[in-house]
Formats: C-alpha cells, structure tokens, sequence
C-alpha cells in the first residue's frame, strides 16, 4: 500500500512564526502536492513538485514556499504564519500521469491553527 | 473559470441506492475522479473515467457524458460505513487537477 505520511495530524502557531510542515511517501511517486482544504471549498493546489530540486506554484502560493531535497520528502514552508492560514493541509503524491490513470494518493492531513 | 459543482449535503438510508452528482466546467477535459473522505481522514481514490459511460466497481459506480460536462458517483446497497464525503476532479487540458468543494453524504439507520 501507499504510504504518504505527515509529520503532524495537528499544530498551533503563532502568528508570524516560520512553520515547516513535512511530508514522506514512500512509494518512489515523482509527483508531489501540497493542498489545503477549507470548509465549502474544494482542495487548492498550493505548490507542486515533479522532481527532487523541482517546484512549481499552484493556484494559492503566496506567503508559502516548497523543499525537495529528496525525492520521497517534500516540505511546505510558511514563511512568517499569518491567521488566514489557518487550515488542513494535506500533502499528495502520485506517478506521473498524463492520459493516464494515476490517482494521488494523500496523507491523513496537518490541522493547522495559527494565533 | 473553471468550476466544478456538487451539491453540498445529501442524506440517505442504509440499504438503499444514492446518486452524487458532479457538473463540470473546466478548460479542457482529460479525465475525472472521485475521491472518498471521511472526516478527518485522507481522500482515497474510488474511481476515473475518462471515456463516456458506466464503470462498476463492486457497489460504486461512476458514469461520465463528456457532452454534458457530467459525472454521478452512484452508490448501492448502502452501508453505515459509507458515511463521507465524496470529491470529484477533473483534469484540464494542462493536467491540473480541479477538484469539486465535496458532497457530505450522511446515512441513517
């Protein structure tokens, strides 16, 4: 099975703060993704990686930033944490996949409360 | 823009057949899954259709008329279990994924 694993189910921050969430698959996936997730809005691409040293912005990038220094960890930055942020972030990966079926496959998701 | 509609709640009874829509309106069209969530759990996969037409799988189904911008996720003989969410996406002509906001399906005894 698919294990894509988040480093925290829950966290609490304080505005400002430089928070690192983490994320480890461990089925050799090329593709990474970071999401969050608000209640009555569907999952938002934050940034994506398609490759180790590889990143490229979602639809909701700014005050985040990405790390792939390795090709099963990808690491999602909030440069200084501001209350809006606070949300579930769920971390994804998956093969690479054009016309193809290659669903993503998440971990159990960072509840984040920034104060 | 790009949207992707389903209706936000929908309540059933166990035993019973239920069918969770999915409209589409995306630039571009090379596929459409549907993922279930329990609450405060990952989405899992259920399923992906990129042809028009039915796919079975065991008591979940998922139908798609590209024509119509259209998806069902349709559900039988339901089970306390299948209490979730379910999420629909699509893919665009540039395989980003959109996703839909979620449909809560409550099941009661």
């Amino acid at each position: 099975d698919v294990k894509v694993t988040q480093s925290s189910r829950y966290l609490v921050k304080r505005t400002g703060e430089k928070v690192f969430l983490e994320c480890v698959q461990d089925m050799d996936h090329e593709n990474m993704f970071w999401y969050r997730q608000d209640p009555g809005l569907g999952l938002r691409l934050i940034y994506f990686s398609y490759d180790v040293k590889m990143k490229e912005k979602g639809d909701i990038p700014e005050g985040y930033s990405v790390s792939r220094e390795k090709k099963e960890r990808f690491s999602l930055i909030l440069e200084s944490a501001s209350t809006n942020q606070t949300s579930m972030y769920l971390c994804a990966s998956s093969f690479p996949g054009q016309g193809g079926n290659q669903p993503q496959h998440f971990g159990d998701g960072t509840r984040l409360s920034i104060l | 823009g790009q949207n992707i509609d389903q209706p936000t709640e929908m309540t059933a009874t166990e035993g019973a057949i239920v069918q969770i829509n999915c409209t589409y309106q995306t630039s571009g069209f090379n596929g459409l899954f549907w993922y279930q969530q329990h609450a405060g759990e990952a989405p899992t996969f259920l399923s992906y259709n990129v042809l028009d037409g039915l796919e079975e799988k065991g008591r979940f189904s998922s139908f798609l008329s590209r024509s119509k911008g259209y998806s069902y996720l349709l559900l039988k003989e339901l089970q306390m279990k299948d209490s979730a969410s379910y999420l629909c996406a699509v893919w665009d002509s540039n395989y980003q994924l959109i996703w839909g906001a979620g449909t809560k399906l409550i099941i009661k005894p």
